[in-house]
């Protein structure tokens, strides 16, 4: 069946280096992908969407980059600060919503 | 202050015995859905809806019951014959019919013991 997953599980960078989370998905009909940010015992809050008619997309601090040729979606965080600490997980839109399992980032100081 | 809100956070039960997560929002979304979240998993959909006095199954409805007859609400039931009930449990709420962007609320754990 189709699935969305992330290449790395768990993630450390040093405070002020960029980080970059990858995800793999399998459904060429996946037409929206989003990324979130999830605190520890929090719900996920979404950071950045992006269609599939567009391979980047800039927010504040944040760029997600896809490449439909191979299936793959990655978020780069500028200047990784210890807030940005969380599991960040990548979700597909086709027919419905489906989750990747999610990085978790650590942000060491 | 729009959003979404469960309650309660925490919650403990025993086994057998059936137990019903809030779910509000006050974003005027017609869509609102049921997630269950597992370590090293991804969400994985319950129950979604629509529309008022609609809804629909998801992925592993068995064991769970939902009512929508607000818009603003749409309660979760985890009954005694899910088999494996303690995990957390997120709510969200999107502008639908189309899923797009959902907006998440903080989230309920559930322990059963």
């Amino acid at each position: 069946g189709e699935s969305v997953g992330l290449h790395l599980p768990t993630l450390s960078v040093q405070e002020g280096d960029n980080s970059i989370i990858n995800c793999a998905y399998s459904n060429s009909a996946s037409d929206y992908f989003i990324w979130y940010k999830q605190e520890s015992g929090k719900g996920p809050q979404f950071i950045i969407d992006i269609r599939s008619n567009m391979d980047k997309r800039q927010g504040q601090r944040v760029t997600v980059l896809l490449n439909k040729t191979v299936k793959h979606l990655s978020l780069q965080i500028a200047a990784t600060q210890p807030g940005d600490s969380a599991v960040y997980f990548c979700a597909e839109e086709a027919n419905d919503m489906r989750f990747g399992a999610g990085t978790r980032l650590t942000v060491k100081p | 202050d729009g959003g979404i809100t469960q309650s309660p956070k925490y919650l403990f039960r025993k086994e057998g015995q059936n137990v019903t997560l809030s779910c509000e929002q006050n974003l005027n979304h017609d869509a609102m859905y049921w997630y269950r979240q597992d370590p090293g998993q991804g969400l994985r959909l319950i129950y979604y809806s629509q529309i008022v006095n609609d809804f629909q199954k998801g992925d592993i409805a068995e064991g769970y019951s939902v009512s929508r007859e607000k818009k603003e609400s749409f309660p979760l039931t985890v009954t005694s014959a899910q088999k494996n009930p303690t995990a957390f449990y997120l709510c969200a709420s999107g502008q639908g019919p189309l899923t797009y962007e959902q907006y998440f609320g903080p989230g309920t754990r559930l322990t059963v013991t």
